[in-house]
């Protein structure tokens, strides 16, 4: 079946502009999960969504980063007033939540800011 | 704090051979344990996982060991395959806690033919 998809692939933007990231999980996966992927460093959490519940949002790491979804389905990253240290690969991920721990990512977003 | 770290930047094995990447975690919560393999512009893929309560798990060529006591994992891949060379992550979940990944710097596995 269909894995998690992403778009766009690549952004560029410039520092001080608004961008907006989806995320398409796979059907009927209940968790969706952002990460960030700075060059040469490890996948960093940045929010959870699981079901109708208040999403965890303990890893954005400021206000000017935001994410919603409805439902089940879709998610948006949305990140204001972009920075050059906002430049990264966004990866989702989503889980089934039924007794295992695997989560599936999708091919990501690069995120240039100039 | 980094929670869950990868020591060694790169490792490079001859084909047939046994790799051995390894993880050492700070946190003593996590429920689980997870490796990923990344190739270059695509998303993590799973391999294999471990709960905090086991300490060997095994799927095919690859097999990872937790001992708890000194707060280690590594994963075994045998025989390494050139189609292994990749990046390759180790994570610690907080399944209980909605299930959220941290993850090591990562390894570069290079599998030399």
């Amino acid at each position: 079946g269909a894995g998690v998809s992403q778009s766009p692939s690549n952004k560029v933007t410039e520092k001080g502009k608004d961008v907006e990231l989806r995320c398409d999980p796979i059907s009927g996966h209940t968790a969706l999960y952002w990460y960030r992927q700075r060059l040469g460093q490890g996948l960093e959490f940045l929010i959870y969504f699981q079901g109708n519940s208040a999403p965890d949002k303990s890893g954005l790491p400021s206000d000017r980063f935001s994410a919603e979804r409805t439902g089940e389905s879709v998610s948006t990253l949305t990140i204001q007033r972009t920075q050059q240290e906002d430049s990264a690969v966004y990866l989702c991920a989503s889980s089934f939540r039924q007794g295992t721990p695997e989560q599936y990512f999708g091919p990501g977003t690069r995120l240039t800011v100039t | 704090d980094q929670q869950v770290k990868q020591n060694s930047p790169s490792l490079s094995v001859q084909e047939g051979r046994i790799s051995i990447l390894n993880c050492d975690y700070t946190n003593s919560m996590f429920d689980y344990f997870l490796w990923y393999k990344k190739y270059p512009a695509e998303g993590p893929t799973f391999l294999i996982s471990i709960s905090s309560i086991k300490d060997k798990n095994e799927d095919g060529r690859f097999t990872v060991f937790l001992n708890k006591s000194a707060k280690h994992l590594s994963l075994h891949i045998v025989p390494s395959q050139p189609g292994d060379s990749a990046v390759y992550f180790c994570a610690g979940c907080f399944y209980n806690q909605g299930g959220k990944l941290i993850f090591g710097q990562g390894t570069e596995l290079s599998v030399k033919p």
